[in-house]
């Protein structure tokens, strides 16, 4: 069954990189990889999506490895509004494609002054 | 990204009710919308993928007769909770595909008595 695995939380300081790697053994070919940030109460927002390789945009980075069984999220100098859920997903949501979504169970990043 | 809107974004109804949330894309034409529940302290849990003109795919354990989902127009997405309990009451969050990522709704709480 394909799963995705990340930890369960992470502490950091403000000013400090932080790393979240998500494990996802049985990814597909097709499939995409994708970062959600989420606060309580509100839905997730999108943070970066990637392939392959490298992706950088104006939040984070995304590094995929060669054989796409992990990848990590790097987000650079976090703030306190930085403290929130994020999740990897794995799949795509090209629906035509029938393919599924495998959700993480979401990283607690908790931001400390 | 996309921007998707939820309605309403907090509803408290009695046991036996029925309960409609709307989703709506507000800046792009949605082929494919997708309906999420999550509990709290929970991961995503995607209930049904929503394709306008044509059925909904539910997931496993999905019953498809207590959340009806129309999909009639390409901005408007809407999820009845039929008969609705008390183990009904979560979060429900509706997102947008748009190529092979999803842009979500602020999601609505609903708490059933």
């Amino acid at each position: 069954l394909a799963k995705t695995t990340q930890p369960i939380s992470m502490d950091s300081y403000e000013g400090q990189e932080v790393n979240i790697t998500c494990s996802h053994n049985n990814i597909a070919t097709n499939d995409y990889i994708t970062w959600y940030q989420q606060f309580p109460s509100q839905g997730p927002r999108f943070i970066i999506q990637g392939y392959k390789t490298k992706v950088t945009n104006e939040v984070a980075s995304l590094f995929i490895p060669a054989d796409r069984k992990s990848s990590t999220l790097s987000l650079p100098r976090v703030s306190l509004s930085d403290t929130a859920v994020y999740y990897c997903l794995v799949g795509g949501a090209n629906a035509g494609n029938n393919r599924k979504l495998i959700w993480g169970l979401g990283t607690s990043l908790a931001v400390n002054p | 990204g996309a921007v998707v809107s939820q309605h309403p974004s907090w509803v408290i109804c009695k046991s036996g009710t029925s309960v409609k949330i709307e989703c709506r894309s507000l800046d792009f034409q949605a082929t494919t919308m997708f309906w999420y529940r999550q509990f709290p302290k929970q991961s995503l849990m995607l209930m049904a993928t929503s394709n306008e003109g044509s059925k909904a795919t539910y997931e496993q354990g999905v019953e498809k007769d207590k959340f009806l989902i129309n999909h009639a127009s390409l901005t408007l997405s809407t999820l009845t909770v039929t008969s609705a309990h008390p183990e009904d009451s979560s979060f429900y969050i509706c997102s947008e595909a748009h190529q092979e990522t999803q842009y979500f709704g602020p999601g609505t709480r609903l708490l059933v008595l």
